[in-house]
């Protein structure tokens, strides 16, 4: 069965950086584009970023462009995310998630998520 | 960004009923909507995609209708396992999530 087991997460200070994994397996992890998504404490859910299957797409929200870098490893079954300058606003529960569409060049919906992992930014 | 709305922002209801949930995009996106079910400390399933197709292993009492700008999703017979908090998200343009309808007791 699909399994994405996010890790990494834990307290940052404000302008720090985090860098988070997503562990994949039970489908062929090169075969899906990927996503991450998160929640801040009390809010509803807010897309983030996406990576094509193949790494050779990538899109991020407005509100991390700059900032945040995704990035996989498709021989190791594994995404990444790495975010700079973090704020209060950063704050929040990160989840990967797969794709629906095979060998898609865009990103569609979101068909398996992990747990998620909690950042909370705080001095 | 294309924002989206979501009626009741929660509801009591009892094992046995009907719960309808209503969610509005700001624009026509067709059937690009997508349902999920969050429960805390748990990973979001997936419920519903295209508006109306039920995700492999969804229970068949959840469905989904709509397209354009207003969508339904419909829990016949509510479970206990189905307390949770129910949210839509438009997947025309770069994904956005309804605010979420929490379903309790």
């Amino acid at each position: 069965q699909v399994q994405l087991v996010e890790s990494g997460g834990g307290v940052v200070q404000p302008g720090g950086s985090l860098r988070l994994s997503c562990a994949a397996s039970g489908f062929t992890f090169s075969n899906y584009g990927m996503h991450w998504v998160r929640q801040a404490p009390g809010k509803g859910l807010e897309w983030v970023a996406f990576i094509r299957y193949d790494g050779n797409n990538k899109y991020c929200a407005d509100s991390v462009k700059g900032r945040l870098t995704i990035s996989r490893d498709n021989s190791k079954n594994t995404l990444y995310m790495q975010m700079n300058s973090l704020t209060t606003e950063d704050t929040a529960t990160y989840y990967c998630a797969k794709d629906f569409g095979l060998l898609s060049g865009s990103y569609s919906f979101f068909d398996y998520w992990g747990q998620g992992t909690l950042v909370p930014v705080s001095s | 960004d294309i924002q989206m709305t979501q009626s009741p922002s929660s509801l009591s209801a009892s094992v046995g009923d009907r719960v309808t949930i209503t969610c509005r995009a700001s624009q026509n996106i067709r059937t690009y909507l997508n349902w999920y079910q969050l429960k805390p400390g748990k990973a979001p399933k997936l419920l519903i995609y295209g508006a109306s197709s039920l995700q492999s292993g969804v229970p068949s009492r959840f469905s989904g209708s709509g397209s354009g700008t207003d969508f339904t999703l419909t829990i016949t017979s509510l479970q206990p396992e189905d307390f949770a908090t129910y949210c839509c998200q438009q997947s025309y343009s770069s994904p956005t999530f309804g605010p979420g309808t929490k379903v309790d007791i």
